[in-house]
């Protein structure tokens, strides 16, 4: 089955802790997203990759870090700069009309 | 900037309603839109796509349409079933996707 997979599904963080979200896709596609869901918000774009070995911010970039070293995997890391991560996390890939989800990660600090 | 504006944040129907949905956004000149279906805890789900040049769209007892000159979607949900319970977002690109915020909707047996 081709799609997009996320792990893990729940993910826990002590404060000061770097974490690293996993994103696959086999859908062939080059570019990749990574977005942060509050709830009753919209969805805020944190990164993006048009290929691999290139990514750029998105609109809350800050305590965030990613990398593109295959096509298929786009890993988010969270670190300890980012204040408030407490979030759902989704990730995404596109072609050049139709974007595709991951099931998301739900991150909580502790 | 483009935003993207989703009324109501919420709705409640009774089963067998048909119902609107609607969205607005700011910029017209977008390649496309989105309507996306996320159940709660999960990820989204699209369920149609209009190209620019299209003015609607129709999968099952879903309709989507798009008046680009005036900034506007509306998803049109026929005969509305329990369901279709969950949070409707729609997403315009513009080279960038821009989201609104979802409308939470709950169908009542």
């Amino acid at each position: 089955d081709g799609g997009i997979t996320q792990s893990p599904k729940y993910l826990f963080r002590k404060e000061g802790q770097n974490v690293t979200l996993s994103c696959e896709q086999n859908l062939n596609h080059d570019a990749m997203y990574w977005y942060r869901q509050d709830p009753g918000q919209g969805l805020r774009l944190i990164y993006y990759s048009q290929i691999v070995n290139d990514f750029q911010k998105g609109d809350i970039a800050e305590g965030y870090s990613v990398s593109r070293e295959k096509k298929e995997s786009f890993p988010l890391t969270v670190t300890s700069a980012q204040k408030n991560p407490t979030a759902f996390y989704l990730c995404a890939s596109r072609t050049y009309n139709e974007q595709f989800f991951g099931p998301g990660t739900r991150l909580t600090v502790l | 900037k483009q935003e993207v504006t989703q009324i109501p944040a919420a709705l409640s129907v009774p089963e067998g309603e048909n119902l609107v949905l609607n969205c607005s956004f700011t910029d017209s000149a977008i390649y496309n839109l989105q309507w996306f279906r996320q159940d709660p805890g999960k990820g989204l789900t699209s369920l149609l796509l209009i190209q620019s040049s299209q003015r609607e769209q129709t999968s099952g007892r879903l309709n989507a349409s798009l008046d680009k000159s005036s900034g506007r979607s509306t998803l049109y949900i026929a005969a509305s079933q329990p369901g279709d319970s969950a949070t409707y977002l729609c997403a315009v690109n513009d080279n960038d996707m821009r989201f609104g915020a979802g409308t939470r909707l709950t169908v009542k047996p």
